[in-house]
């Protein structure tokens, strides 16, 4: 059971790149979200979906879009990549949006924007 | 919203009892107490949840008074592994009221084990 896998693992990018940060669940789970943490920082959410097709904005969403076509994956795009994103990105998952549902963390992605 | 205040850092010994107290003097009467545990390079891991009075799994213990403005994580025997972060989250009231969205992650308190 891989429970949430996030990919890559490490990224660097150039100002103005974009990218695509990987998420996939495997416990059917409606509810995924992404954070970012930065050092000495709590995380910070930054898009959610309650279930395919549906996503809404976090605490610090501009600069990243998100979509939610099947209940497994969530990825993360960087439209434009800059400095101020560079960030540990931590996907999540649980069965439901309630806040008392246990959430399921990735393992992360460390990203650098130079 | 029910917001948490806990320590930035606590330092023990291995075999001693640690206990981390986080108060949240405006929980509302439907949150949740939520503990988590974040060690260096991976996501958080959920500990223990509550409501009231004391709950015990095979990690830790969660204490929470009658008035619910704060609440205590004990870890029993604490080895260097127990070194980490660790957040006390209060079930806080998304934007659509209730939800996981809401759920605040704040600094949380760096718990450093020494042998």
């Amino acid at each position: 059971n891989a429970g949430v896998t996030q990919t890559p693992k490490f990224q660097v990018l150039k100002t103005g790149q974009s990218m695509t940060l990987q998420c996939a669940q495997d416990m059917n789970h409606e509810y995924m979200s992404w954070y970012r943490q930065d050092p000495g920082m709590g995380l910070r959410l930054i898009h959610y979906s309650v279930g395919a097709g549906i996503t809404d904005q976090g605490e610090v969403p501009n600069g990243y879009n998100v979509s939610r076509s099947t209940t497994e994956d969530f990825p993360l795009r960087l439209l434009s990549a800059a400095p101020s994103q560079t960030s540990v990105y931590f996907c999540a998952s649980s069965s439901d949006r309630s806040s008392t549902e246990k959430l399921f963390f990735g393992s992360g992605t460390q990203l650098s924007v130079l | 919203l029910a917001k948490t205040t806990q320590p930035i850092s606590m330092d023990s010994y291995e075999g001693q009892e640690v206990n981390i107290t986080c108060s949240h003097n405006n929980i509302a009467t439907n949150d949740y107490i939520t503990w988590y545990q974040q060690f260096p390079s991976q996501g958080p891991r959920f500990i223990i949840q509550g409501y009231k009075t004391k709950v015990t799994n095979e990690v830790a213990s969660l204490f929470i008074p009658a008035d619910r403005k704060s609440s205590t994580l004990s870890l029993p025997r604490v080895s260097l592994s127990d070194t980490a972060v660790y957040y006390c989250l209060v079930g806080d009231r998304g934007r659509a009221g209730g939800g996981a969205d809401g759920l605040t992650f704040g600094k949380g308190t760096h718990l450093i084990i020494q042998p």
